[in-house]
């Protein structure tokens, strides 16, 4: 069956330093890939996605590649703020979000002034 | 983009009454709706997946009887706890994806619903 696997948390990083993230999945097919990010008491928002190999998803400074040779879609941004402290989220569906997303345990990710 | 979202944003209810929660998509047709629940800073547990007027299918060890899913039109989904008892306190999450649009093969969830059982 399809898995997602994301490095252990909680992460916590000053103003300002880089982020990364690891996702690295197992699925049967050719997956969409997805990362979302919950902040405190809401719902999940759609980060960004890849839906083939080598695409490449942006949104506000953070950015994954979809990787097929080593199936990973880690998350990375250059520079993070305060407002980034929240949950991060990595998840797959196989032929589009019409089906199941099957989700990471999600991480942690606090940034200090 | 694509808005979902769920109302109420939270309630409180004595234990054996039942509580209804409304998930809408508010600028697309959803011809498919998701409902998970979320315990404390776990992840998301998916318990059915609706599509428009077709019958939920229900993740194992869920009880359909228990929660009720509706999905009676391409903007709206229901899940109503029946006889809710103070183990069903949780945070309900819904989603939405359609056909065409930003929300074409992607999924698009509510703020969630925070139920609490007295």
């Amino acid at each position: 069956g399809n898995s997602v696997t994301q490095m252990e948390g909680p992460v916590t990083l000053s103003e300002e330093a880089f982020l990364t993230i690891n996702c690295t999945y197992t699925a049967t097919g050719y997956p969409s890939l997805f990362w979302y990010v919950q902040y405190p008491g809401e719902g999940l928002q759609l980060l960004l996605k890849a839906t083939k190999a080598d695409d490449k998803g942006s949104n506000k400074g953070f950015e994954a590649t979809y990787r097929k040779e080593t199936t990973s879609f880690h998350l990375e941004k250059g520079s993070v703020q305060v407002s980034d402290s929240a949950v991060y989220f990595c998840a797959l569906s196989e032929s589009g979000a019409n089906s199941k997303l099957t989700f990471g345990k999600g991480i942690t990710l606090s940034v200090r002034p | 983009g694509a808005v979902v979202s769920q109302h109420p944003s939270w309630v409180i209810c004595k234990s054996g009454t039942s509580v209804k929660i409304e998930c809408r998509s508010l600028d697309f047709q959803a011809t498919t709706m998701f409902w998970y629940r979320q315990f404390p800073k776990q992840s998301l547990m998916l318990m059915a997946t609706s599509n428009e007027g077709s019958k939920a299918t229900y993740e194992q060890g869920v009880e359909k009887d228990k929660f009720l899913i509706n999905h009676a039109s391409l903007t709206l989904s229901t899940l109503t706890v029946t006889s809710a008892h103070p183990e069903d306190s949780s945070f309900y999450i819904c989603s939405a994806s359609g056909t065409s649009g930003p929300a074409r093969d992607t999924q698009y969830f509510g703020p969630g619903t925070r139920l609490t059982v007295l």
